[in-house]
């Protein structure tokens, strides 16, 4: 099955700096990579994907990078906010199945 | 558009007995419903995948007569936790996905906290 490897566990950034989670993914068959963001007891919350037919994908202060030969994909925020602060998750799929399989989360700490 | 509830929030319940949780899709019609358990600081995993009106699909490791999962309509999925053990208190999230356009995207509900006492 796939296996998703998130780094790293815990970030913390100053506000108004960059952030940068990676993902791998171990399932060259995955085609789909969802990114979401959870807040302290609520539900994920997708924040931005990527398939695998595009290489950056750009939505204001976040993109999402994808390097399919070396089967990984990372987060970039810019311009941290304190609003940022959560738990950002990485996710593989095979858009066709289905299935989210993700990676392990990493707590993201916006200081003021 | 696109929500997806859970009831109950939150659970409490003695050892031995059984639990049910509710998902349901309140705007949509859902292709696929997924049930995943996330203990506190840790990733989701996912349990299982549900399709209407067919039995569902266990992942490796996740006990299918402890999980039981129910899928009777297109808007709504049970997961009955069986002889509750301290060891399956837990936050359990169910998600549905349609296919607009052919996005298969996955909404999430608010989440389910269970404790066994």
């Amino acid at each position: 099955g796939e296996n998703v490897e998130q780094h790293p566990s815990t970030l913390s950034v100053q506000e108004g700096d960059s952030a940068v989670i990676k993902c791998t993914y171990s399932d060259s068959a995955s085609n789909y990579f969802p990114w979401y963001k959870q807040e302290l007891g609520k539900r994920p919350q997708l924040i931005i994907d990527i398939r695998s037919n595009v290489g950056e994908k750009k939505d204001q202060r976040i993109a999402v990078t994808l390097n399919k030969t070396a089967k990984h994909f990372s987060l970039h925020i810019t311009e941290t906010q304190p609003e940022d602060s959560a738990v950002y998750f990485c996710a593989a799929s095979q858009y066709n199945f289905n299935k989210f399989y993700f990676g392990s989360g990493t707590k993201l700490n916006v200081k003021p | 558009g696109a929500v997806v509830s859970q009831h109950p929030s939150w659970v409490i319940c003695k050892s031995g007995t059984s639990v049910k949780i509710e998902c349901r899709s309140l705007d949509f019609q859902a292709t696929t419903m997924f049930w995943y358990r996330q203990f506190p600081k840790q990733s989701l995993m996912l349990m299982a995948t549900s399709n209407e009106g067919s039995k569902a699909t266990y992942e490796q490791g996740v006990e299918k007569d402890k999980f039981l999962i129910n899928h009777a309509s297109l808007t709504l999925s049970t997961l009955t936790v069986t002889s509750a053990h301290p060891e399956d208190s837990s936050f359990y999230i169910c998600s549905a996905s349609y296919a607009p356009q052919g996005r298969y995207e996955q909404y999430f509900g608010p989440g389910t906290r269970l404790t066994v006492t």
